[in-house]
């Protein structure tokens, strides 16, 4: 079993649309960050969260630390949203993180 | 602007011959990583450092070097490349462990290495 798996692997909606990923973690990890990789390859942090909930404009990140899971919602997605989703988790007293294996989003105008 | 500078973003080489891809970041921070991606794996950590002269093996070292002499540098060495280390590469720099409380994590614009 990986340590972080995601769901789903890809994801289309139309424009406007309330989009959800999500992301289910080992024991051990003690934050959750939510990265986005545009086309072009670079990586962009987007959240950490070790508890509670985010909110970056249209961008919310919550989770849940009883149930190992983090969700990534997007509100009024835009085709500018469509992108490579990506969780990585780090574990207390290491210094990497390990990864799921990315949501390709796209958002159909 | 706060960044990680990687160099080449594009390279092509041939098995065998030494190459280097640069890292710099100029926000000062302690902690830098070496990441690879590739299809169907996913990012894996290469090596990473926690200070100057303070590095240590991630998940796949085998067939890199990394070195940390000064705090804003951080090169991937490829003494002998192969063509199973053609994969697109990631430097990242983060100021505190990537646990710490809203600790970000800061990644250059990756370097696609193919190797023939």
């Amino acid at each position: 079993k990986n340590e972080v798996e995601q769901s789903p692997q890809n994801l289309t909606a139309q424009e406007g649309e309330f989009i959800t990923i999500n992301c289910s973690y080992s024991v051990g990890i003690s934050a959750l960050h939510w990265l986005q990789q545009h086309p072009g390859g670079g990586i962009v942090s987007l959240f950490m969260l070790s508890s509670g909930k985010k909110k970056h404009g249209r961008l919310i990140a919550t989770i849940n630390i009883q149930e190992k899971h983090s969700s990534l919602h997007i509100t009024a997605s835009h085709p500018r949203d469509s992108a490579v989703y990506i969780c990585a988790g780090g574990y207390q007293g290491a210094q990497k993180l390990v990864f799921g294996q990315g949501t390709r989003l796209t958002i159909n105008p | 602007e706060a960044q990680v500078t990687q160099n080449p973003r594009y390279l092509i080489t041939v098995t065998g011959k030494k190459l280097t891809v640069t890292c710099s970041q100029n926000m000062n921070h302690e902690y830098m990583s070496w990441y690879r991606q590739d299809p169907g794996l996913g990012l894996r950590q290469i090596y990473y450092s926690m200070n100057v002269e303070v590095t240590d093996k991630g998940d796949v070292p085998e067939g890199y070097k990394v070195s940390r002499k000064e705090k804003r540098n951080f090169p991937l060495i490829l003494e002998s490349p192969s063509p199973n280390q053609t994969s697109l590469y990631f430097c990242a720099s983060s100021a505190r462990k990537l646990t710490g409380v809203n600790t970000e994590a800061f990644f250059g614009q990756g370097t696609r290495l193919t190797v023939v």
